[in-house]
């Protein structure tokens, strides 16, 4: 089973430009999730996605990040413009979403399995 | 306020030796995910603990999530250079309509001298 895929795997800016990342999720993943993983942190969620649509985007800086899942399946995450302080690992996961069965209620019902990130230098 | 505590933040320990990590919080958790994280990849999922007191083993590792489900810690024995990394520990809440969030600590980074 091919896992989460993530493009760019690198990338160098100059803070006030622009940067799109891209994010494929395992196929059948209902859920999709982008998280901003900063050097000696642990992840922080950014959004997540139910499908296409945005179950929690609370800790989305919607001033200069937006996200988007057209179709339900890949995912762009853009910064515009960027500041100095966005240097860090943008990770993107996806997990299945089992709540449809009536299993919410089932804790860990749903996994996340981790692409390997886009690390982002903001000069 | 970090949600999730994790203890200690850096250990260094020679092959060989046992050691627990430890992820801490006030507040109660539908479930608890342990991760290990490499340079340059994402986390892997090692386990979910899901029921307060259970215990779970995977080879060398053993996770334990506490009676009131706000805490766990990670043994591992016998530790090995393979066993390097970043231990995250991610505890995970309902976000309501039958969705949830996992929120992470900062980590554990482990690092284990042949």
């Amino acid at each position: 089973e091919a896992g989460v895929a993530q493009s760019p795997r690198y990338k160098i800016i100059e803070k006030r430009q622009s940067v799109a990342f891209w994010c494929n999720p395992i196929s059948g993943h209902a859920t999709l999730y982008w998280y901003q993983q900063i050097l000696g942190q642990g992840p922080k969620l950014l959004i997540q996605f139910q499908n296409n649509g945005v179950v929690d985007d609370s800790q989305l800086p919607k001033d200069r990040f937006s996200a988007e899942r057209l179709k339900g399946v890949d995912s762009t995450l853009k910064i515009q413009p960027a500041k100095l302080e966005d240097s860090a690992v943008y990770l993107c996961a996806s997990s299945l979403d089992l709540s449809w069965l009536g299993l919410a209620g089932h804790r860990g019902a749903y996994e996340q399995y981790f692409g390997p990130g886009t690390r982002l230098t903001v000069t | 306020t970090q949600l999730l505590e994790q203890s200690p933040q850096f250990l260094s320990i020679q092959e060989g030796e046992n050691l627990t990590v430890y992820c801490n919080s006030s507040s109660v958790f539908s479930s608890l995910q342990w991760y290990r994280q490499e340079p340059g990849e994402g986390p892997v999922l090692l386990v979910t603990v899901v029921t307060g007191g259970e215990v779970k083993k995977l080879k060398r590792l053993t996770f334990q999530f506490g009676d009131a489900r706000k805490d766990s810690s990670l043994h591992i024995t016998a530790a090995q250079t393979g066993d390097t990394g970043l231990y995250l520990c991610a505890g995970e809440l309902s976000a309501g309509a039958g969705s949830y969030q996992l929120t992470f600590g900062k980590g554990t980074k482990l690092s284990v001298i042949p």
